[in-house]
């Protein structure tokens, strides 16, 4: 069974920054691209970021550009999100999602992690 | 960024009554590689977003056959044909066609 199980959220003053986790199981995780998908409160879902296979390759949101960082270490199937410079419009739960290639689809998500910025 | 609009934004469904959502997009979602990449998603009230629908019309794994995509182009439609219980929520459409992905604004399934 796919498992994705995501940790380090919290309360987070503007301006300072946080680390996401994402623990995988169930499959083999360096064979997926994967991806952190948003949600702000009462609102609908937004791409944050993705990185492939290998994570050679990023891809990012213009809103997020330079202040989030995508990884991840296949020796221990799991996925990072850094997060500096948090504005409050950050604020959102965060899901860890699978990709798949063929449909190039989000076909798994963790249960989320919630990120407040605010002082 | 392509944007993907859903109608109506809000549903109100008897138990067994058939319903439509709509999600039209701001450009073709056909691939160059001839795939159109447009899937739908649900989510249940308190729940992550689960994959209903991939490529128009495939119906994921364990996905009830009451459940149907179609559409092409611009213009997809997600079916419900005879709206149970567990169907509440929010659906979504969402194209990956393009860079970056974009997801619908949603469409709130609830009971009348």
């Amino acid at each position: 069974e796919v498992q994705l199980v995501e940790s380090g959220g919290g309360l987070v003053q503007p301006g300072r920054s946080m680390k996401l986790s994402c623990a995988a199981s169930g499959f083999t995780f360096s064979s997926f691209p994967m991806a952190w998908v948003r949600q702000a409160p009462t609102k609908g879902l937004e791409w944050v970021a993705t990185i492939s296979t290998s994570g050679g390759s990023t891809y990012y949101r213009d809103s997020v550009k330079g202040r989030f960082t995508i990884s991840r270490d296949n020796a221990k199937s799991t996925l990072y999100l850094q997060m500096n410079s948090l504005r409050s419009e950050d604020t959102a739960t965060y899901y860890c999602t699978r990709v798949d290639r063929l449909i190039r689809g989000f076909d798994y998500w963790g249960q989320g992690v919630m990120v407040t910025v605010s002082s | 960024d392509v944007v993907l609009t859903q109608t109506p934004p809000t549903l109100s469904a008897t138990i067994g009554q058939s319903v439509s959502i709509s999600c039209r997009s701001s450009q073709s979602l056909l691939h160059s590689n001839g795939n159109t990449y447009l899937n739908w998603l649900l989510q249940r009230p308190g729940q992550p977003p689960q994959l209903l629908i991939y490529l128009v019309s495939r119906l994921e794994s364990g996905v009830p056959n009451r459940f149907s995509g179609s559409g092409s182009g611009t213009d997809f439609t997600l079916k419900i044909s005879g709206v149970e219980a567990e169907d509440l929520g929010v659906y979504y459409c969402v194209q990956s066609t393009h860079a970056p992905p974009t997801f619908g604004g949603g469409t709130k399934l609830e009971l009348k």
